[in-house]
């Protein structure tokens, strides 16, 4: 099982750049999430979609975009990367069919803004 | 936005032994669920535990037990037998029932398992 697959594993951009990072589950979840990982900052939510058709902002949206393309895919867009924008990002997904059920998560993109 | 902390950024233990990783939560609610997850080097997020809050009886996963308490907003993992592979970064999480769909984490504690 593929479970939650992220692309790309690494990138680097220059200030001012744009990139689109990937996600998609196959495990048929109603919910998906985009989480970046700091040092010293445990896990901060960025955007989610609680079903297809839906987003909703999370603790950290500003300078990002979100599409959920269908119920498989969740794209997560920096239009203007910055410097602070150096993470590790992480995709999620969860099934709505148990109160009690985790997140899933993908492998993480290391993103360096220079 | 709820706040989860864990106050021991790095934490240490004899392989073989047991540990405590602390975790305290803040919430006005009474139902929710709390999770462990353990990240290793590899930077995968695998969930080791999880409780409801309405048990009162704490989760067991073969080594990997909590302390729950719900008065205190307390969610302790122990790690009994400590192995080598437990070497990772422990995060603790809370979810609400009710307003439900984000959860929250706390910042983290690393765990170095010594020979």
């Amino acid at each position: 099982n593929a479970g939650v697959t992220q692309t790309p594993k690494f990138q680097v951009l220059k200030t001012g750049q744009s990139m689109t990072l990937q996600c998609a589950q196959d495990m048929n979840h109603n919910s998906m999430y985009w989480y970046r990982q700091d040092p010293g900052m445990g896990l901060r939510l960025i955007y989610y979609s609680a079903s297809e058709g839906t987003t909703d902002k999370g603790e950290v949206p500003n300078g990002y975009n979100v599409s959920r393309l269908n119920k498989r895919e969740f794209s997560l867009r920096l239009e203007s990367a910055a410097p602070s924008q150096t993470s590790v990002y992480f995709c999620a997904s969860r099934t709505q069919g148990a109160p009690n059920s985790p997140l899933h998560f993908g492998n993480g993109t290391r993103l360096t803004v220079t | 936005a709820q706040t989860v902390t864990q106050s021991q950024p790095e934490m240490s233990v004899q392989e073989a032994e047991t540990v405590t990783l602390s975790c305290t939560y803040d919430t006005s609610e009474s139902d929710y669920y709390l999770f462990w997850y353990k990240q290793p080097p590899s930077r995968q997020m695998i969930l080791v535990i999880r409780q409801e809050a309405y048990k009162q009886q704490n989760a067991t996963e073969n080594r990997f037990s909590v302390n729950f308490q719900k008065a205190a907003k307390s969610f302790s993992l122990k790690i009994s037998d400590s192995q080598l592979g437990d070497a990772a970064m422990y995060f603790c999480a809370y979810r609400s029932a009710n307003t439900g769909n984000q959860f929250y984490f706390g910042t983290g504690t690393s765990l170095t398992v010594i020979p």
